[in-house]
């Protein structure tokens, strides 16, 4: 079956414009996370989607940062006015409830 | 500490074992993972054990969980050159994953 998909694989984008990073999670996958891995890190946790639950935006680095889960399934970042150091891979993953993460290829951002 | 650690870089030759070794923050972690990440690609999930368990085999793969030092390892036998990739060792929190910087191993021929 597919997997976690994201799109775009690649983005390239000015210091000071917004992105959206999309990601399809599993079907029937009810939690959904968006991660960030910067350079030679670890992951970094952003935003937790769980059913119709208000999401754990916890992680989220500043207000720039947004995150939406549409009808329970596809996901959307936004990063608002970017910054240079926001340039990492953008990893989403989905599980079944609390379980075992699959994640998605991830996008690259890069912030010029 | 409160993060998860590993040692960044592993270098072994074709045919040897590969431990790749992981201290965890948690003592209550229930779940403590593997995860593959291939040049380019996402992450992928290797193996996993529950946190009442000291040893899983997996083929190839042996996963150490040594709960009272929090100390996790992964030994891949006879490891082969399409092995080599980053290595992350997660544990599971209340929502969300706490992951470390990831091992990087490559296998020389």
């Amino acid at each position: 079956g597919a997997g976690v998909s994201q799109s775009p694989s690649n983005k390239v984008t000015e210091k000071g414009k917004d992105v959206e990073l999309r990601c399809d999670p599993i079907s029937g996958h009810t939690a959904l996370y968006w991660y960030r891995q910067s350079l030679g890190q670890g992951l970094e946790f952003l935003i937790y989607f769980q059913g119709n639950s208000a999401p754990d935006k916890s992680g989220l680095p500043s207000d720039r940062f947004s995150a939406e889960r549409t009808g329970g399934s596809v996901s959307t970042l936004t990063i608002q006015r970017t910054q240079q150091e926001d340039s990492a891979v953008y990893l989403c993953a989905s599980s079944l409830e609390i379980g075992e993460q699959y994640f998605g290829p991830g996008t690259r951002l890069t912030v010029t | 500490g409160e993060d998860v650690e590993q040692s960044l870089f592993l270098s072994v030759r074709e045919g040897d074992s590969s431990v790749i070794n992981c201290t965890y923050t948690d003592s209550s972690s229930t779940y403590l993972y593997w995860y593959k990440q291939e040049p380019g690609a996402g992450l992928q999930l290797l193996t996993y054990i529950f946190s009442n368990m000291d040893m899983k085999q997996d083929q190839r793969l042996t996963v150490l969980l040594n709960k009272k030092d929090k100390h996790l390892s992964l030994r891949i036998a006879d490891t082969q050159t399409g092995d080599s990739a980053i290595y992350f060792c997660a544990e599971k929190g209340n929502n969300d994953m706490r992951f470390g910087a990831g091992t990087r191993l490559t296998v020389k021929p």
